[in-house]
């Protein structure tokens, strides 16, 4: 069935440093991708998506783009910030049954 | 727009005793998802609702878990009986029919003893 791969953690960066969390996927259609983001203490929320190919999705200077000739989705910040510090989730939706799966996590981690 | 709400926020229950959690969705979304996330893990769907039917419900374990949603809005998640393995926060989602974004409530964390 379809699967997301992300990158094990933590993630340990400086401020202001750049940042990659790599996220491939197996599907046997045209999903949607998201990032999720949980924050220490809080729930999942959306962080950006894209729906299809070649789609870039971006919010709070995060971006991914969505590469289907490498099943990819990897979430890049040019430069990070100490409350970027939260767990990161790539997760993929099925184009037919709408079924959201979730990949394990990513914790970043980001220094002063 | 109110988000998806959850309750309880906590429960503690001794292994072998029954739980039940509750789901109120967003106005309107007709899809409703449960996840199940262990500590340090990604979300697990445990079942997935159109409406007040079951789309998905493959990996729930179906001889201690059930879920309902009853005229397709809200919806329980009960465990009887409960095992420590169960410990985890119980993650309730909605989304609109055909849309891309899912909502997450803020969840309820079980610990079983």
């Amino acid at each position: 069935g379809d699967s997301v791969t992300q990158m094990e953690g933590p993630v340990t960066l400086s401020e202001e440093a750049f940042l990659t969390i790599n996220c491939t996927y197996t599907a046997t259609g045209y999903p949607s991708l998201f990032w999720y983001v949980q924050y220490p203490g809080e729930g999942l929320q959306l962080l950006l998506k894209a729906t299809k190919a070649d789609d870039k999705g971006s919010n709070k200077g995060f971006e991914a783009t969505y590469r289907k000739e490498t099943t990819s989705f990897h979430l890049e910040k040019g430069s990070v910030q100490v409350s970027d510090s939260a767990v990161y989730f790539c997760a993929l939706r099925e184009d037919s049954s709408y079924k959201l799966i979730f990949g394990s996590g990513t914790r970043l981690l980001v220094r002063p | 727009e109110a988000g998806v709400a959850q309750s309880p926020r906590y429960k503690i229950i001794e292994k072998r005793q029954s739980v039940a959690f509750w789901c109120n969705p967003i106005s309107g979304h007709a899809t409703l998802y449960w996840y199940q996330q262990i500590l340090g893990q990604g979300p697990k769907l445990l079942i997935q609702f159109q409406n007040n039917g079951v789309v998905d419900d493959s990996q729930l374990p179906k001889d201690r878990f059930s879920a309902e949603r009853l005229k397709g809005v809200d919806s329980t998640l009960k465990i009887q009986p409960a095992k420590l393995e169960d410990s985890a926060v119980y993650l309730c989602a909605s989304s609109l029919e055909g849309a891309a974004e899912a909502f997450f409530g803020q969840g309820t964390r079980l610990t079983v003893v």
